[in-house]
């Protein structure tokens, strides 16, 4: 069964870092790029950033950009999502998913909550 | 900075048929944008209905469908179903190497 589950969430005080996982199961993890989506309590889904499969190339929504960097171990299956000088707003469920070939995510994972507050 | 527009709620009846559409601030939405779109519900994870503009994913049943209307992208669903009622999001690909969703629509089946 394909499964991606996310993990790392929790509470952290305003500038503070936070490192997600996501650990992928199922399917062959080193040709897929993958992605990071959030949702924020009671909005909509917001794209995070994407990686492709051998981790050489990756792209950021503007309000992240700087801030956090994505990253991968394809040996060991897992995508990262490494989250510094978090901010109020960055507080969301934070899903991963595959990338489909055609420029879609085709596989999602339950998602990790993330609340950032003093 | 691009803004991608849905309605923001929409209703149809039990056996309906209902069009929600996916649009640009500025320009019109083509098969260039590799368009997805995705079902949410309270609580869940979204789950990948359409792709490419008007490819089902594997295991959507074909009473949804997915085009090119005029200037905008749209999902069709017809004969919905009580368990339809769900957030829609659309989702564009940009040149720039960035995907945008859309702020999604309510769909209520009354």
């Amino acid at each position: 069964e394909v499964q991606l589950v996310e993990s790392g969430g929790g509470l952290v005080q305003p500038g503070g870092s936070l490192r997600l996982s996501c650990a992928a199961s199922g399917f062959t993890f080193n040709i897929y790029w993958m992605h990071w989506v959030r949702q924020a309590p009671g909005k909509g889904l917001v794209w995070v950033s994407r990686l492709n499969s051998d981790g050489s190339g990756s792209s950021y929504a503007d309000s992240v950009k700087g801030r956090f960097t994505i990253s991968r171990d394809n040996a060991k299956n897992t995508l990262f999502l490494q989250m510094n000088s978090l901010r109020a707003e960055d507080t969301a469920v934070y899903y991963c998913a595959r990338a489909g070939r055609a420029y879609y995510m085709d596989v999602w994972g339950k998602g990790t909550t993330v609340t950032v507050s003093s | 900075q691009t803004v991608v527009t849905q309605e923001p709620s929409f209703s149809v009846s039990p056996g309906g048929t209902v069009t929600l559409t996916c649009g640009l601030s500025s320009g019109s939405v083509s098969t260039s944008y590799y368009l997805s779109w995705y079902q949410q519900t309270p609580g869940q994870a979204p789950r990948t209905l359409i792709y490419n503009t008007n490819t089902r994913s594997s295991g959507v049943p074909d009473r949804f469908s997915g085009s090119i209307l005029g200037n905008k992208a749209a999902l069709t669903i017809t004969g919905a179903q009580a368990d339809d009622e769900s957030d829609y999001y659309c989702v564009l690909y940009m040149s720039s190497g960035i995907w945008v969703f859309g702020g999604g629509t309510k769909l209520t089946v009354l």
